[in-house]
């Protein structure tokens, strides 16, 4: 099956930095998300982004489909910008449901 | 967008009991999914459920195990049976809306 792999694993920034995650998968897609797990738990939608570019306040995420990654910037962080970051993906080929990377934990220090 | 109401929150349980898991929608949807993300893990899918039919289980999830109810187009519930320690996570029902999927707040389960 698809397989997704987002990096880094863990990053540690203080607040006012910029930070770029990263996710590549393995197969085409007609549908990439990116998603924020805040500590509680809950699943944020970010982005739908299965191709091009997309921006939302301090947050832009970049799909190059053709090369099978993903880009999620992050711009002047805040501590609310703790949690961990997930990209999941809906192969076109092969089982059809939504497959997850391991995500990226974020820690924001003030 | 759709909004996923999902109860408890959050439960501790004892071993050998189970818990049943509401997830309710906004508007009426063909398919409800159930996911499990145990600690420090990603999402893994347990299965889907469709109105009017038997839930279709993933690899490694069994229906005696994770019973699972969808009694109209807006509502399912998820059963974790006989829990033990290694039940312990997060179980998130999700929908799909147009183009993107949408998840609850998820249900933090311990089991002591």
């Amino acid at each position: 099956g698809i397989q997704v792999e987002q990096s880094p694993p863990d990053l540690i920034l203080q607040e006012g930095a910029n930070s770029t995650l990263r996710c590549n998968f393995s197969d085409s897609v007609n549908n990439l998300q990116w998603f924020h797990q805040n500590p509680w738990g809950q699943l944020i939608n970010l982005f739908y982004i299965p191709s091009g570019t997309k921006q939302n306040g301090r947050l832009s995420a970049t799909t190059v489909a053709t090369e099978r990654y993903s880009l999620l910037y992050i711009s002047s962080s805040q501590t609310t910008d703790s949690g961990v970051y997930f990209c999941a993906v809906f192969p076109i080929q092969g089982a059809q449901k939504l497959v997850f990377g391991q995500g990226t934990r974020l820690t924001i220090n003030p | 967008s759709a909004v996923i109401s999902q109860k408890p929150s959050r439960d501790i349980c004892q071993r050998g009991t189970s818990l049943t898991i509401q997830c309710q929608v906004d508007s009426q949807v063909t398919m409800m999914f159930w996911y499990r993300q145990q600690p420090g893990q990603s999402l893994t899918l347990i299965a889907t459920a469709n109105q009017g039919s038997e839930a279709t289980y993933e690899s490694g999830f069994v229906i005696d195990k994770f019973p699972i109810s969808r009694p109209n187009l807006t509502f399912s519930t998820l059963t974790v049976s006989n829990m033990s320690p290694e039940d312990s996570s997060i179980y998130l029902c999700s929908v799909w809306g147009n183009t993107e999927a949408f998840f609850g707040q998820g249900t933090r389960l311990t089991v002591v």
